[in-house]
């Protein structure tokens, strides 16, 4: 099992750009969770999807913040226009079931470190 | 505002002693807590979850949970310098039976001098 993969793994980019970050979720996890950890506000849910259906975004910061799941195993999380604010290592996390419901917790992808300049 | 607390260290233990680690929450309906590890620049890993008042075990870990006080702790015997790292503390809410978010402490930073 390769685990949660997220791409890339550092991004750096312009303020106004467009910001794309990806994750494959285990295979037959059903949920999916983006995470943004920064040293101020630590991590701090973004969204998470059961299913490929989203449930919850109510950690999106704002407009500028879109994240899809086409499949059971392909999601993105894209910020646009990004701007310096943003700069933080987002986490991607799959689970077998909610977290309540077992001692399954989450499994996190490495990680993209995005600096915005 | 649902809010999870630690003290952000960081807390220095010497090689072979116990290291204790605590988090408050602010929800009294939390059901659900969970303990993390991450070390520097790396991704949070699963430690330990604990559901239930009192003591679990697992190897070093003991986790300790006091509902009426929330209050949930993380001990770790005869501590290794390769235990070094920020353990991070995560509750869930149980909405009336709908699924509350896991929202994490900011974590402390744990150092074990050899």
């Amino acid at each position: 099992d390769a685990g949660v993969i997220q791409s890339p793994r550092h991004e750096v980019t312009e303020m106004g750009q467009e910001v794309t970050l990806r994750c494959k979720p285990i295979s037959g996890h059903d949920y999916l969770f983006w995470y943004r950890q920064t040293m101020m506000r630590g991590l701090e849910l973004l969204i998470y999807f059961n299913n490929n259906v989203p449930i919850d975004d109510s950690g999106m910061p704002e407009d500028r913040f879109s994240a899809k799941m086409p499949n059971a195993s392909f999601s993105t999380l894209k910020i646009q226009p990004s701007e310096p604010r943003d700069s933080a290592v987002y986490f991607c996390a799959s689970s077998l079931v909610y977290p309540s419901e077992g001692d399954y917790g989450y499994t996190f992808g490495s990680g993209t470190r995005l600096t915005v300049v | 505002q649902k809010e999870v607390e630690q003290n952000s260290g960081p807390l220095s233990v010497p090689e072979g002693a116990i290291a204790s680690l605590n988090c408050t929450y602010s929800d009294r309906g939390s059901q659900s807590f969970f303990w993390y590890r991450q070390y520097s620049g790396k991704s949070p890993e699963l430690i330990m979850s604990i559901y239930s008042n009192g003591d679990k075990e697992d190897g070093r870990f003991t986790a300790q949970l006091n509902k009426a006080s929330q209050y949930v702790s993380l001990l770790i015997r005869d501590s290794q310098p390769s235990d070094s790292a920020t353990y991070l503390c995560a509750v869930i809410t149980d909405y009336g039976g709908s699924q509350g978010n896991l929202i994490f402490g900011k974590g402390t930073k744990l150092s074990v001098k050899p």
